[in-house]
């Protein structure tokens, strides 16, 4: 079974910086794709980014971007010019790249505060 | 483009009632998965349906059952409630099952507490 290991309970970051959150994760597979996910305290979670383990150049949108590590199996994410509407929880999230089970594993969440 | 919508937002039950909980995808998406998030955690997988069947379950008992409608609307049934099933109760479409379809696209969760 895969796992998603997030090691940093909490990050802080002060407005217009960068903070770099952290995700390793535990898979044989060689086909599969990693997500960062936030949650904000309206509880959707919303889509940040994608990333497709075939794919070696880092996936980027706008100012989120990852560093993918395949060998070292991790995957973190940056948030450049940090924004007061940046602050929420993050979720770093696995599933494999077969048809079958298509089925969303979870890291246990990092809370970020960002500090005007 | 509708997204994945939900309901209702909260629920209270007492223990050992029946709950319905209904969502509804995301327009042109044909999988709903479940997920349970348990206060400070991460979702858990409930199980997903493809085209109306059932396509992946997690490690829940089966007093938590679902369907999926020609429409592809899914509802999730939680039979003789525990304490424990007090959680956030999240809902996501994609299209289909695998590749960058499979990305799923989260609804606003349904709060469910059991008294």
């Amino acid at each position: 079974a895969q796992t998603v290991t997030q090691s940093q309970p909490e990050m802080s970051v002060q407005e217009a910086e960068t903070v770099t959150l952290s995700c390793t994760y535990d898979t044989s597979e060689s086909d599969y794709y990693l997500f960062w996910y936030k949650q904000p305290p309206s509880r959707q979670m919303i889509l940040v980014i994608r990333q497709e383990a075939y794919k070696q150049q880092n996936a980027t949108e706008n100012r989120f971007s990852v560093n993918f590590q395949k060998a070292a199996k991790s995957f973190s994410l940056k948030i450049s010019d940090s924004q007061l509407g940046d602050a929420a929880m993050y979720f770093c999230a696995y599933r494999s790249g077969g048809n079958a089970g298509n089925m969303l594993t979870f890291g246990g969440g990092t809370r970020l505060m960002v500090k005007p | 483009e509708t997204g994945v919508t939900q309901s209702p937002t909260h629920l209270i039950k007492t223990r050992g009632q029946q709950v319905t909980l209904r969502c509804s995808s995301q327009s042109g998406h044909n999988t709903v998965s479940w997920y349970q998030q348990a206060l400070g955690q991460g979702p858990q997988f409930i199980f997903q349906y493809y085209r109306e069947e059932e396509n992946g379950r997690g490690n829940f008992p089966p007093r938590f059952s679902g369907l999926q409608f020609p429409n592809y609307s899914s509802e999730l049934n939680v039979n003789a409630l525990e304490l424990d099933d007090s959680a956030l109760y999240l809902c996501a479409s994609s299209l289909g099952t695998g590749g960058a379809g499979g990305t799923q696209y989260f609804g606003p969760g349904t709060r469910l507490l059991v008294l």
